[in-house]
C-alpha cells in the first residue's frame, strides 16, 4: 500500500466552528507532514511529525492544532479559521531516516473553504 | 535559508515534443536532496524524479531525466516524446539531508501538451 489518504476531500465551514481533518497511511513511515496550499501557489510547510513527536512548527497561528494519535494518523483540528486560511491541505509521509528512501509521498489533499 | 527558483511560469509544447523545464536553487548545505513534483489538475501530487547532491550521475525515470549541475546549482527537467498526460503543474523541490525535512517548492511551472 503506497497511499496516504486524506478526509474529507471537501469542507466548507464558518469562522466559529471546529472541524478535523484526517490523514492516514499504511506504509510504515515515522515522519508525517502537513502543507497548505493556495491557489497556483506551491505548498508551504506548516507541522513536521516524527516518531508521533511535533518536530517542526512552521510559525502557524493556534487556529491549527495538529495532533498524531499513532504512526499512521494525521489529524489538523481547526477553530475560528479566517476566510484566508481557505486552501488545500496536503498531507505527506515519509521514512524517518536520512537517505534516498526519505522521498514524501502526498494525498490528494482536502479543499477547505472557510465562510 | 534555502530557495529553488522556477523562471518559468508556463510552458506549451506538441505531443511527442521534448521539453526542458528550469530549477535554480541557493543553500549552504553541501548534502540534500532535489525534487521534481508533478501537480495534476486533479490535484494530487507525485513524485517524479529525485536526484542526491552526492551523486555526480543524473537521475533517469524512463522518459524524465535531470540536468544536475552542483557547481551552478542548477536542477532542469527533461521530459522526451511528451504525453498528454504530462500535462500538469510541475515543482522543483529542495530538502536538506537528515531525516524528516521540509520541502522547500519553487513557485512552479505549468506545462501544457498539445495533441
Amino acid at each position: 500500500d503506497t497511499e496516504v489518504t486524506q478526509t474529507p476531500k471537501h469542507l466548507v465551514m464558518g469562522m466559529t466552528n471546529k472541524k478535523s481533518l484526517k490523514c492516514e497511511q499504511h506504509m510504515g513511515h515515522r515522519a508525517m507532514y502537513w502543507y497548505k496550499q493556495k491557489a497556483k501557489k506551491p505548498p508551504e510547510l506548516m507541522f513536521v511529525y516524527s516518531y508521533e513527536k511535533l518536530s517542526i512548527n512552521e510559525s502557524v497561528p493556534s487556529r491549527f492544532s495538529p495532533e498524531c494519535p499513532n504512526s499512521s494518523l494525521l489529524n489538523l483540528h481547526l477553530h475560528a479559521l479566517q476566510p484566508e486560511d481557505s486552501a488545500l491541505y496536503l498531507c505527506a509521509s515519509s521514512h524517518r531516516g536520512a537517505g534516498p528512501l526519505n522521498e514524501q509521498f502526498f494525498g490528494p489533499g482536502t479543499r477547505l473553504t472557510v465562510l | 535559508a534555502q530557495t529553488v527558483t522556477q523562471s518559468q511560469p508556463e510552458m506549451s509544447v506538441q505531443e511527442a515534443e521534448t521539453v526542458t523545464l528550469s530549477c535554480t536553487y541557493d543553500t549552504s548545505e553541501n548534502n540534500y536532496y532535489l525534487f521534481w513534483y508533478k501537480q495534476p489538475p486533479s490535484r494530487q501530487m507525485i513524485l517524479v524524479i529525485r536526484q542526491e547532491a552526492y551523486k555526480q550521475q543524473n537521475a533517469t525515470e524512463n522518459r524524465f531525466s535531470v540536468n544536475f549541475q552542483k557547481a551552478a546549482k542548477s536542477f532542469s527537467l527533461k521530459i522526451s516524446d511528451s504525453q498528454l498526460g504530462d500535462t500538469a503543474m510541475y515543482f522543483c523541490a529542495f530538502m536538506k539531508e537528515g531525516g524528516a525535512q521540509k520541502l522547500v517548492f519553487g513557485q512552479g511551472t505549468r506545462l501544457t501538451i498539445n495533441p
